[in-house]
Formats: C-alpha cells, sequence, structure tokens
C-alpha cells in the first residue's frame, strides 16, 4: 500500500463546475497535510494547507480533513482552464519527513 | 521573503558524466533542505535532506550523493551518471516545522 494515494485522473471538468480531488493516507500519525498544483514542466507550488479535522476554505479552493478515515480532499469550484493542472496531496509526519502522492491530472474544459 | 535558485534549468548529459546541481536559498539561514526526483509522470522522490552544514541523509541507495557546504547551498553530485537518473529534480526548503517550498527544478536528460 502506497504512503499516499490519489486517482491519477485524468479528472476532466468543464468550466464553472466543481473539481473534487481526493487522497488518503496510510499513516495515522501523520499530522500536516498539503495540496500542491503544478503545471506541465513547473515545479510544485502550495496552494492549501490543513492541519485539524473539517474544512477549510482559500477563496475557490477548499480543502477537507477526516484523520478518521485517514481522508483529505480539495475541492475547486468555478473551475477555470487555468486549474488545468496535476494537484499532488502531500502528508507530512514529522519536520524531515513529507510524502507525496504521484498527483492528479485535472482538466477543465472551456 | 525568501527565495529558492536552482540551476542549470536544463541539462543533457551522456551516460557515465558526472554532474553537479546546485540549490541556494536567500532571506533565510538554516533551513531544512531537500532533493527530489520526479520522473515523467511519477510522484516526487525524496533523494536527499539536510538539516545543517555537513548533516545529510539519503533516503535511497544509489549513484548520486549530496553535499551542503554552506548553510544556504544544497549540491546533488553523481560521478558516474545512468539512464535512470534522467528526470526533474527539484531542491525545497522548509521553515520549521511548516511545508516545503520548491525552487524551480533542473530538468536533467541522460542519453
Amino acid at each position: 500500500q502506497k504512503e499516499v494515494e490519489q486517482n491519477s485522473g485524468p479528472l476532466s471538468v468543464p468550466e464553472g463546475a466543481i473539481a473534487s480531488l481526493n487522497c488518503t493516507y496510510s499513516d495515522r500519525v501523520s499530522q500536516s497535510f498539503f495540496w500542491y498544483r503544478q503545471y506541465s514542466g513547473k515545479s510544485p507550488e502550495l496552494i492549501m494547507s490543513i492541519y485539524s479535522n473539517g474544512d477549510k476554505e482559500d477563496g475557490r479552493f477548499t480543502a477537507q480533513l477526516n484523520k478518521a478515515s485517514q481522508y483529505v480532499s480539495l475541492l475547486i469550484r468555478d473551475s477555470q482552464p487555468s486549474d488545468s493542472a496535476t494537484y499532488l496531496c502531500a502528508v507530512m509526519k514529522n519536520n524531515n519527513d513529507m510524502r507525496f502522492g504521484a498527483g492528479t491530472r485535472l482538466t477543465v474544459k472551456p | 521573503s525568501q527565495t529558492i535558485h536552482q540551476w542549470p534549468a536544463t541539462l543533457v548529459q551522456p551516460v557515465g558524466s558526472p554532474l553537479s546541481l546546485e540549490c541556494t536559498v536567500e532571506g533565510t539561514s538554516n533551513p531544512n533542505l531537500y532533493w527530489y526526483r520526479q520522473a515523467a509522470g511519477r510522484g516526487l522522490q525524496l533523494l536527499f535532506y539536510s538539516v545543517g552544514i555537513g548533516q545529510i541523509s539519503s533516503e535511497v541507495p544509489q549513484n548520486l550523493s549530496a553535499s551542503r557546504p554552506q548553510d544556504r547551498q544544497f549540491i546533488l553530485s553523481s560521478k558516474k551518471l545512468l539512464l535512470s537518473d534522467s528526470g526533474f529534480y527539484l531542491c525545497a526548503w522548509t521553515p520549521l516545522q511548516e511545508t516545503q517550498y520548491f525552487g524551480p527544478g533542473t530538468r536533467l536528460l541522460v542519453l
């Protein structure tokens, strides 16, 4: 079992729709959770972090964390073509140990 | 504000040749530094991390090595490249107890 699992996609949504990206992790001691966006040929950039159970909203992005289910998700509302990218889920167990999922490729069609 | 640099941006090297990739961070002191590799269409593989000058931890045994000669400088090296070393090499840094921030990356093609 991979430590951090994501559906590789591709996930295709129409412009204006909600994109839902999911991630599960295996280590219950994980404390911090992050979503990165990676455009093709570019390095990952941090878009959301979440540390406690529940929802965290930032603009069109909402991160959801359920530690009991070992599940973290990212919702993108009013999806735009510029949101088309690969989204990486990352889980931090301690300051030196961050594990990444393989990423979900999202395509937003105009 | 903090800035992380990597060079070169792209590199094409023959099999068996040496490698040196450099990463520097500005605007902070004593950062934790990381080297990752991302193969085409795959996730990030942690190669090395460093918590201070001269302190290197290796995650994956292979023909690569890392050094940290200065507080804000992290170098990835190889004496002899393999075809399988091709990939996108990313340097990252972290403020204490926070997430990791990535540099622009070096795309390496070994032929």
